[in-house]
Formats: C-alpha cells, structure tokens, sequence
C-alpha cells in the first residue's frame, strides 16, 4: 500500500525560513514531487526529487533520503504569498507504464506579518 | 506559456444524471490523468491514459466512470449515474511523460451533486 505523512498546519513568520516534513512508505519509487496549492486552485508543480541530496530552485529547496523514506520543503524569505497547501507526492512504480501521483493530505502554511 | 483547461468550472446536477467533464491537455503532452480532490480531503488518482487507452485506474475509478480522448485535443471524463458522494473538485493532468516529468493541472471542474 502507499502511505505519505505531511504535518497537517504550520504557521511562520513573514521573512523567516519554514522546513515542511513529508515521509512515505510505498511499493515501489519513481520520485518525489512537492506541489503548491492556494485555495480553491490547481496544484501547482514546485519540485521533483529522484535522487538523495537537495535541490535548490530559487527561494525554494527540496530533500530526498530514499533510505528514510524521507524528504522535506524548505521555504526562505517567506512572503505572505506562500500562505498555501504544500502537497508532497510519490510516483510509484506501479510496472504499468503509469506514472500517476499519490498525494499526502498536505501541509496547510500560513504566513503571518 | 501552455496549460491545460478544462470546462466547465463548475456543474450543478441532480443525483442520477450523467455528466460530462472536458479537458484539454497540453498540446505536446502523451500522458492524461484524472484526479479528484473532495473538499477537505487529499487529492485522489482516478485514472491515467496513454496511447488511446486507459493504462491505470483507481479502485474508485468503476463501472460509473469511463474517460475518452475523442479527437486529438479533447480529454473527456464521463460520470454515468452521480450520487452525492461525487460531489467534488475534479482536477485534470498532463505530462509529457515517463517518471521524472511533472504533470500539468487543469484549475478543476468543481462537481456538485444534489
């Protein structure tokens, strides 16, 4: 079976740097996707981790230990922006050629002034 | 730069009818999935679709959904007798393909049954 864990709610501070967890335990393993998601909207791709290490896209960094079954967002220089569901979600390998997402229920953030 | 979109944003209907959601990926894109996303609740793979057929589908994906890629942009999500436990925020997605490509979402059809 798959199962992803994210913390439910997080709040930070407007400037300030935020870690959002997500762990995971699936059949198989083609990669981590972190997603943003406001409100009523679409997700929307942040970044994609196959490989153990980090991976720095702007302000925006993600971390995958495959051996842990772990990876976290990392947020700097929050803006009131970021205030949205991060959505962490595997793809696994499921031998049909599919490469469809599992998702965690997401991490709520709110960033406060 | 390209998106996917989807029609219409939102649909009311009446337990028991049948409903049509429509979706166009990205042009370039060979793989199509189907999500849906309850309000409240995490998102949930449906069904994905490559090469004219479906290649993956969800226990939730029954006998009362079917999907159908009727000319070469249109991406159709059919829902045959709704019942209330529908009711929800149906996302469409592309990708270009294989594992490490992201998928593209539509801004959603939200589906209410009453």
């Amino acid at each position: 079976g798959q199962n992803i864990d994210q913390p439910t709610e997080m709040t930070a501070t407007e400037g300030a740097i935020v870690q959002i967890n997500c762990t995971y335990q699936t059949s198989g393993f083609n990669g981590l996707f972190w997603y943003q998601q406001h409100a009523g909207e679409a997700p929307t791709f942040l970044s994609y981790n196959v490989l153990d290490g980090l991976e720095e896209k702007g302000r925006f960094s993600s971390f995958l230990s495959r051996s842990k079954g772990y990876s976290y967002l990392l947020l700097k220089e929050l803006q009131m922006k970021d205030s949205a569901s991060y959505l962490c979600a595997v793809t696994p390998d499921s031998g049909a050629g599919s490469y469809q997402l599992t998702f965690g229920k997401g991490t709520k953030l709110s960033v406060i002034p | 730069e390209p998106e996917v979109t989807q029609t219409p944003s939102h649909q009311v209907t009446q337990m028991g009818q049948e409903v049509i959601l429509r979706c166009v990926p990205i042009s370039n894109h060979l793989y199509f999935y189907w999500y849906r996303q309850i309000l409240g609740q995490k998102v949930e793979f449906l069904v994905s679709f490559y090469n004219n057929e479906i290649s993956e589908k969800s226990e939730i994906f029954d006998d009362q959904f079917s999907v159908e890629r009727p000319d070469g942009s249109n991406f159709t999500l059919k829902i045959r007798s709704t019942k209330l436990e529908d009711s929800a925020m149906y996302f469409c997605a592309s990708s270009i393909g294989t594992f490490n490509q992201p998928q593209h979402f539509g801004d959603g059809t939200r589906l209410s049954i009453l």
